[in-house]
């Protein structure tokens, strides 16, 4: 069982170049969620979909967009990058009765 | 605005030397609080999840505590391999998540 799975697991940037970050769950779970981590503030939570199709912003929105075609897929853009993206982005989905998140590994990128 | 604040930032234990970690909320409704472990260069991997003043969960060498305004992770007898990032987070009523920053813990033998 693969739980989540994001892809690539790192990536080097130039500013103002594009990319997509995808992830994939095999859960069936409804609602998932993007957080980028940068170190001493934790976990900011960026954009989250409640169910295929939908998407709501999170704590911290600005240059970035995302698409949930599928209820096993969710995806996250960068259209312009800046080096104030250079974090840690972790994807999760969300257990139907528990709350419980489900985290990927982690993508680390970096915008030079 | 919903606010989480762990403390300390870094604990530094010996194997065996017991200790507890705090988590502290304010929410506008709390919906439920939880504690991940997160190993360097992993995501958070979910450990519990309290809901209500007074209860309480245990895992091994870990339990966890809930007050109106906070939760303690107690790490009784700790080990080597118990060394991780330890993350609260605490969910609204709204269903909104918000972590903390973490606390560090290094277990030395």
């Amino acid at each position: 069982n693969a739980g989540v799975t994001q892809t690539p697991k790192f990536q080097v940037l130039k500013t103002g170049q594009s990319m997509t970050l995808q992830c994939a769950q095999d859960m069936n779970h409804n609602s998932m969620y993007w957080y980028r981590q940068d170190p001493g503030m934790g976990l900011r939570l960026i954009y989250y979909s409640a169910s295929e199709g939908t998407t709501d912003k999170g704590e911290v929105p600005d240059g970035y967009n995302v698409s949930r075609l599928k209820k096993q897929n969710f995806l996250l853009g960068l259209e312009s990058a800046a080096p104030s993206q250079t974090s840690v982005y972790f994807c999760a989905s969300v257990g139907v009765n528990t709350g419980e998140l489900f985290f990927g590994e982690g993508s680390r990128l970096t915008v030079l | 605005e919903d606010q989480v604040t762990q403390s300390p930032e870094a604990l530094r234990l010996q194997e065996g030397e017991s200790s507890s970690l705090n988590c502290s909320y304010t929410v506008s409704g709390l919906r439920g609080l939880f504690w991940y472990r997160q190993d360097p260069g992993k995501g958070p991997e979910f450990l519990f999840t309290l809901y209500s003043a007074g209860e309480e969960k245990e895992k091994e060498r870990l339990k966890a505590t809930l007050t109106k305004k906070e939760s303690f992770l107690h790490i009784t007898a700790p080990k080597p391999e118990d060394s991780a990032t330890y993350l609260c987070a605490v969910q609204a009523n709204d269903y909104k998540l918000s972590f903390g920053a973490g606390t560090t813990v290094t277990v030395r033998a």
